[in-house]
């Protein structure tokens, strides 16, 4: 089975703060993604990349960066952390062939508040 | 990437099949169909995919017209743990990222 791990399931930090989330996953899988959740918002995608060292902006990149320096770690960092960033944050992995790009598999999620 | 319309929310009786549908009407010939489901304050789970034909797996079928304009993903035997919220989603499938995008989905409660 897929396993996609993320460092915190709950996670509290002070406006400014610089914050990392970390997502492992150990089925070699080429492409990771990071999501994050908000009600009413739906699934917005912050930031993938496809293979080590590459990454790629999706919808919503502002206030983030991201770190792919190992093929089973994708790092999430929120250089200044502030309260519009409270959120669920999902980590997901899938293949690297073309049909597999939407077969994604997700982690527990992070549910991050800043305060 | 085609409209995927599915009702609001659905029960079903636990140990029976549990139907969900999904209208995708304006799919393209080269899209995909896949569902997931998202049990709350949990992370979402991909279940399965199909092109036209239908599929089957561990967790559950997928039965796709012949137009592909609607599709129906089958849990046999639905259990309590299968309270979720399920999307259907159609994507082209392309080397541009995989980005997935919910809609509003099903929410399933089976019910003792």
């Amino acid at each position: 089975d897929v396993k996609v791990t993320q460092s915190s399931r709950y996670l509290v930090k002070r406006t400014g703060e610089k914050v990392f989330l970390e997502c492992v996953q150990d089925m070699d899988h080429e492409n990771m993604f990071w999501y994050r959740q908000d009600p009413g918002l739906g699934l917005r995608l912050i930031y993938f990349s496809y293979d080590v060292k590459m990454k790629e902006k999706g919808d919503i990149p502002e206030g983030y960066s991201v770190s792919r320096e190992k093929k089973e770690r994708f790092s999430l960092i929120l250089e200044s952390a502030s309260t519009n960033q409270t959120s669920m944050y999902l980590c997901a992995s899938s293949g690297g062939v073309l049909v597999l790009n939407y077969e994604q598999y997700f982690g527990p999620g992070t549910r991050l508040t800043v305060t | 990437d085609a409209k995927t319309t599915q009702p609001p929310s659905m029960d079903c009786a636990e140990g029976r099949a549990a139907n969900l549908p999904c209208n995708h009407s304006t799919i393209s010939g080269n899209e995909y169909v896949y569902w997931y489901r998202q049990i709350h304050s949990q992370g979402p789970q991909y279940i399965i995919h199909g092109l036209k034909n239908n599929e089957t797996n561990e967790m559950a079928s997928l039965i796709i017209t012949e137009d592909r304009k609607s599709s129906t993903l089958i849990l046999p035997h639905a259990t309590l743990r299968d309270t979720a919220v399920y999307y259907c989603i159609a994507r082209v499938v392309s080397n541009q990222g995989g980005k997935l995008i919910f809609g509003q989905g099903t929410e399933l409660s089976v019910k003792p």
